[in-house]
């Protein structure tokens, strides 16, 4: 079945430090990727998506890239901010009709000043 | 505006009581979600329902039971049957592009 992997955390960055969390998955045919944020006691959000391969998802200065040779959709931002400190979920969806979300088990990114 | 609401924010349950958790959504989506999330664990699906009047069981259906009488409800019952229902649940509902909208979360906890 589809399955999503994610780097284990916490991933722990200065502000204004590169981030990079990294995503494969295990699915077949051609899914839809997303990236998904929780912050503390909420619920999650939609950050970005990509629906076919070399596709970039982008949002709120974070983007992603749909690879679909190294079955890849790694989350990156070039300046994080204390604010963007939450868990990130990737995950995916078959494209054929429909279908249920597989995610990932979410990554914590801490930012400290 | 439109959304995802989610009641009660808390839940205290004592063993062998059934409790229902209320998800309500004004978006006029056709497909509904229930998710159950532990610490570490990611989001694992409990049931979803892609019409009025229709579910299916998710990965971890069992001491759970809802109903989808309404487009706009999707209420999950944790029944005595499911022996550790200690988690957070989330509501999503789902737009035709594929991408799902969540409510802000129940967190039950059983006395």
């Amino acid at each position: 079945g589809d399955s999503v992997t994610q780097m284990e955390g916490p991933v722990t960055l200065s502000e204004e430090a590169f981030l990079t969390i990294n995503c494969t998955y295990t699915a077949t045919g051609y899914p839809s990727l997303f990236w998904y944020v929780q912050y503390p006691g909420e619920g999650l959000q939609l950050l970005l998506k990509a629906t076919k391969a070399d596709d970039k998802g982008s949002n709120k200065g974070f983007e992603a890239t749909y690879r679909k040779e190294t079955t890849s959709f790694h989350l990156e931002k070039g300046s994080v901010q204390v604010s963007d400190s939450a868990v990130y979920f990737c995950a995916l969806t078959p494209n054929s009709g429909y279908s249920t979300l597989t995610f990932g088990k979410g990554t914590m990114l801490l930012v400290s000043p | 505006d439109g959304g995802i609401t989610q009641s009660p924010k808390y839940l205290f349950r004592k063993e062998g009581q059934n409790v229902t958790l209320s998800c309500e959504q004004n978006l006029n989506h056709d497909a509904m979600y229930w998710y159950r999330q532990d610490p570490g664990q990611g989001l694992r699906l409990i049931y979803y329902s892609q019409i009025v009047n229709d579910f299916q069981k998710g990965d971890i259906a069992e001491g759970y039971s809802v109903s989808r009488e309404k487009k706009e409800s999707f209420p999950l019952t944790v029944t005595s049957a499911q022996k550790n229902p200690t988690a957070f649940y989330l509501c999503a509902s789902r737009t035709s592009y594929n991408e799902q909208f969540f409510g802000p979360g129940t967190r039950l906890t059983v006395l």
